[in-house]
């Protein structure tokens, strides 16, 4: 069956950096579209960023996070990745990986499975 | 960006009643292959959300039959005929219309009155 496994959360100062990854099993991770997805405590659903099946430069962020964020993506160990960088309080949440609904098109997608998230505390 | 407003922000309902939900886009989100890019998920307390609805009225695998999803253009409605009790969380509109951001609606709280 479809799993995404998140690690990489922990507290870190503003300012510095952290990288997340999800561990993808159950599908063939190299034909979806991969997002991250982010939940400050106790309010709604952010999208942060997708990264394309082809991966490379078919990359897109949301403005808050562009030039301090990079999603990249490792087909041959089936990792999704979140370099953080510059981090802010208002970073802090629970970051979730997910996955496209559908496979290997140019379509965009829902998102039909998503881990448990990691979470990220931003404070000095 | 496309805008998604959520009403009510909560509702109560009573089991085996009808609870609705609306969410309103700032554009239209029905592109011209004629498919509106909205999607519903539920989120319950310290889980993941889970996708119930897309294409803004086709069920996900899975999902029970008293989830429905209509609208088209700007408006759409997340129907749940008849409210059992797993059914209490929160539920999110998305918009996966063209280019990012996909934005969420701010969510809407559904308890048991």
């Amino acid at each position: 069956q479809v799993q995404l496994v998140e690690s990489g959360g922990g507290v870190v100062q503003p300012g510095k950096s952290l990288r997340l990854s999800c561990l993808a099993s159950g599908f063939t991770f190299s034909n979806y579209g991969m997002h991250w997805v982010r939940q400050a405590p106790g309010k709604g659903l952010e999208w942060v960023a997708v990264i394309w099946f082809e991966g490379g430069s078919n990359t897109y962020y949301v403005d808050s996070v562009k030039g301090r964020f990079t999603i990249s993506r490792d087909n041959s160990k089936n990792i999704l990745y979140l370099d953080m960088s510059n981090v802010r309080v208002e970073d802090t949440a629970i970051y979730y990986c997910a996955r496209d609904r559908f496979v290997n098109t140019a379509m965009t997608s829902p998102f039909d499975s998503w881990g448990q998230g990691t979470l990220v505390t931003v404070s000095s | 960006d496309i805008a998604l407003t959520q009403s009510p922000d909560s509702l109560a309902v009573s089991l085996g009643e009808r609870a609705t939900i609306n969410c309103k886009s700032s554009q239209s989100v029905l592109f011209t292959n004629d498919k509106n890019y909205l999607a519903w998920y539920q989120q319950k307390p310290g889980q993941p959300p889970k996708l119930l609805i897309y294409w803004a009225s086709t069920r996900e695998s899975g999902v029970p039959d008293r989830f429905s999803g209509s609208g088209s253009g700007t408006d759409f409605t997340l129907t749940i005929s008849s409210l059992q009790a797993e059914d209490v969380a929160v539920y999110y509109c998305q918009q996966y219309y063209s280019t990012p951001p996909y934005t969420f609606g701010q969510g809407t709280r559904l308890e048991i009155k």
